[in-house]
């Protein structure tokens, strides 16, 4: 079946443009993360939502990031006025549950560059 | 609050030759453990995870990590290594609670032939 989908691939905007990444999850997972992942690094906690509830906001870099998942199924990730240090990859997973035995389905990310 | 260092940023190895990727944690409670790759330009994908149970994990496509609550380690492990294992690994903890994973910063595993 499909896994989790992410668009677009790559984006570049210049500095202080909006931009929004979009997640579509894989059907019927309640679990729905987003995670940033810079050149070099681990992937870093976001955000978390379960069905349409945001349940942990808590790894938000700044009041710019703010991320949606109004149905329960396809999330929005925006960053408004969009900064250099904003460069990343940016991860959605989806799990089918809500504890940590339930296995995280990763996309392929979102690059964005900030010029 | 949880922690996972990886020592080593880059291992490079020949092919057919063993493997080992450290992997430390700390943690004030109760910890689920994982691997996971990531190949270039794409997400990542679960090698294998610790639960509860048997310290010795094994996962897919030959690797196996083994949980050491004494010296709070997870050490990713291949015996004989392909050209195809060339992909940066990322170790993670989670706590019991929902699944939101703490990264290590990856080791890149260069097989060469």
């Amino acid at each position: 079946g499909a896994g989790v989908s992410q668009s677009p691939r790559y984006k570049v905007a210049k500095r202080g443009q909006d931009v929004a990444l979009r997640c579509d999850p894989i059907s019927g997972h309640v679990s729905l993360f987003w995670y940033q992942q810079a050149l070099g690094q681990g992937p870093e906690f976001l955000t978390y939502f379960q069905n349409e509830a945001q349940l942990d906001k808590s790894g938000l870099p700044s009041d710019r990031f703010f991320a949606e998942r109004p149905e329960g199924s396809v999330s929005t990730l925006k960053i408004q006025r969009t900064q250099q240090e904003d460069s990343a990859v940016y991860l959605c997973a989806s799990s089918l549950g809500t504890s940590s035995n339930s296995p995280l389905h990763f996309g392929n990310g979102t690059r964005l560059t900030v010029t | 609050a949880q922690s996972v260092t990886q020592l080593d940023s880059q291992v490079p190895v020949f092919e057919e030759a063993p493997v080992e990727l450290r992997c430390n944690y700390s943690s004030s409670v109760s910890v689920y453990l994982f691997w996971y790759v990531q190949y270039p330009n794409q997400g990542l994908q679960l090698l294998l995870k610790y639960l509860s149970g048997s310290t010795l994990v094994k996962g897919i496509n030959g690797f196996e990590a083994e949980f050491n609550k004494s010296q709070t380690s997870f050490h990713l492990r291949k015996p004989s290594v392909h050209i195809s294992d060339t992909a940066e690994y990322f170790c993670a903890v989670s706590d019991s609670g929902y699944s939101t994973l703490t990264f290590g910063r990856g080791t890149m595993l260069l097989v060469s032939p």
